[in-house]
């Protein structure tokens, strides 16, 4: 089945100690996102990738950083975590081009990241 | 700016009855999507169903009914018969002809089917 894949669902890593987390797709999708969702809240965009052009929300902090080598692959990177990026990471895809407001966008599993 | 509010923060539904669930938007595009998420408790986001502006009938996928009142600017999902694997939080989201790839999500509602 095609879908969006997130390695790994848990990770754990330590206050300032870089951590990388990694998303795939199979469905071939032109477009994709990163989300940060804290407890009881709802996902918060980071940035996402049309193709290989990166768009970056204004109040992403300078410490999350992404790369998109190809299309199936997309890698988020936070450079230095503090106790307040611990959070759930969600990867979405969508099929592109943008302007149609129908889109949909579909989620992977998750990286639920804990930062000690 | 577009907006989406969830008024519903928490609800109880007995298993095997309906359940529905407010959305309210706000937005100045002509054209935009409505979109319902399920999140369990294991995190992943599941889209459940989508409306868009200009459809005429209401979108259905199986158990999930979406009631869209464009004029009241409402786009409640209504769960038929609840299961206990309807138990979740449900995000209501909007996308808008000029925002973009960007989804706006309202607060989402936790739902708790009882046996």
């Amino acid at each position: 089945d095609a879908m969006v894949i997130q390695n790994p669902r848990y990770q754990v890593t330590q206050f300032g100690k870089p951590v990388t987390l990694s998303c795939s797709q199979t469905l071939n999708h032109n477009v994709m996102y990163w989300y940060q969702q804290k407890s009881s809240q709802a996902p918060k965009l980071l940035f996402h990738y049309y193709d290989k052009d990166f768009n970056n929300e204004a109040d992403t902090p300078d410490n999350f950083q992404s790369r998109r080598p190809n299309t199936s692959f997309c890698f988020l990177d936070i450079r230095s975590p503090g106790l307040g990026d611990a959070a759930m990471y969600l990867c979405a895809t969508s099929r592109g081009p943008s302007g149609g407001a129908g889109e949909t966008q579909y989620f992977g599993p998750g990286t639920r990241l804990l930062v000690l | 700016a577009q907006k989406i509010t969830q008024t519903q923060p928490g609800m109880f539904v007995q298993e095997k009855e309906a359940v529905t669930l407010d959305c309210t938007y706000d937005t100045s595009d002509p054209s935009y999507g409505l979109f319902w998420y399920k999140q369990p408790s294991s995190g992943e986001m599941i889209f459940l169903i989508y409306q868009g502006s200009y459809d005429q009938q209401n979108a259905t996928e199986g158990r999930y009914s979406l009631n869209f009142q464009k004029a009241r600017k409402s786009a409640n999902l209504v769960i038929s018969a609840s299961q206990l694997g309807d138990s979740a939080m449900y995000f209501c989201a909007m996308r808008g002809l000029g925002a973009g790839n960007k989804l706006t999500f309202g607060g989402g509602t936790r739902v708790l089917v009882k046996p």
